[in-house]
């Protein structure tokens, strides 16, 4: 079956720093992956997609890698700050457009 | 700028009781969906609508029942409610090839 695994544990980082999250997927070959972010009590809110055939994905301080040989995205939050605390989900996508959710890190930048 | 707006926000309910959980979208989407939520899980697709008059099943849609009653809205009835089903309740909306528009939540117990 179908299985997508994010790091269960959360990510401390301190503000300034880099945080790398990691999804991983696994019985699935998605077109394309897209990550959200969710704050507590509020429904998750659309960061960035990338395809397939793209490795690399840049918007503003925020960079998406996909490694389809590897099934593995990466997220990245560059020089980060106490309002990027939120828990991050990514959602394989095929290309129907049905996407399954991993379970999220959570994210907690100190000042 | 409402986007995409879920009631109640919160409901508690005895075992066997049913409901509605309502949502409507302004965006003009032709696809609805509805997920739960629940502890150390992705969100897990309940029933989807990819156009007015149309209702699929998705991933764990047992117990629950689904009316797309015209292009803005799309409701989600338990028609005996059972514990298992304690859960926080998203509805989302798109278009084709976008990324989805979530609710922020109904938080359902059930006693």
């Amino acid at each position: 079956s179908q299985k997508i695994e994010q790091n269960s544990e959360a990510l401390n980082i301190q503000e300034g720093k880099t945080a790398t999250l990691t999804c991983n997927y696994t019985n699935y070959s998605p077109a394309y992956l897209q990550w959200y972010r969710q704050d507590p009590g509020r429904g998750p809110v659309f960061l960035l997609l990338i395809r397939e055939n793209e490795k690399e994905k840049r918007k503003e301080r925020l960079k998406v890698t996909f490694d389809t040989t590897l099934k593995q995205s990466l997220f990245h939050i560059t020089a980060s700050q106490p309002a990027d605390s939120a828990t991050y989900l990514c959602a394989p996508t095929d290309s129907w457009g049905k996407l399954q959710f991993g379970a999220g890190t959570q994210v907690v930048v100190t000042p | 700028n409402a986007g995409v707006t879920q009631t109640p926000k919160f409901q508690v309910l005895k075992t066997g009781q049913s409901m509605t959980l309502q949502c409507a979208q302004d965006m003009n989407h032709n696809s609805m969906y509805w997920y739960r939520q629940d502890p150390g899980m992705g969100l897990r697709l309940i029933y989807y609508s990819a156009s007015e008059g149309t209702t699929d099943k998705g991933e764990v849609p047992n117990g629950y029942n689904v009316s797309r009653l015209n292009k803005r809205e799309f409701s989600l009835r338990l028609e005996s409610a059972a514990p298992s089903q304690t859960s926080v309740y998203f509805c989302a909306s798109r278009d084709p090839g976008q990324p989805q528009h979530f609710g922020d939540g109904t938080r359902l117990s059930i006693l």
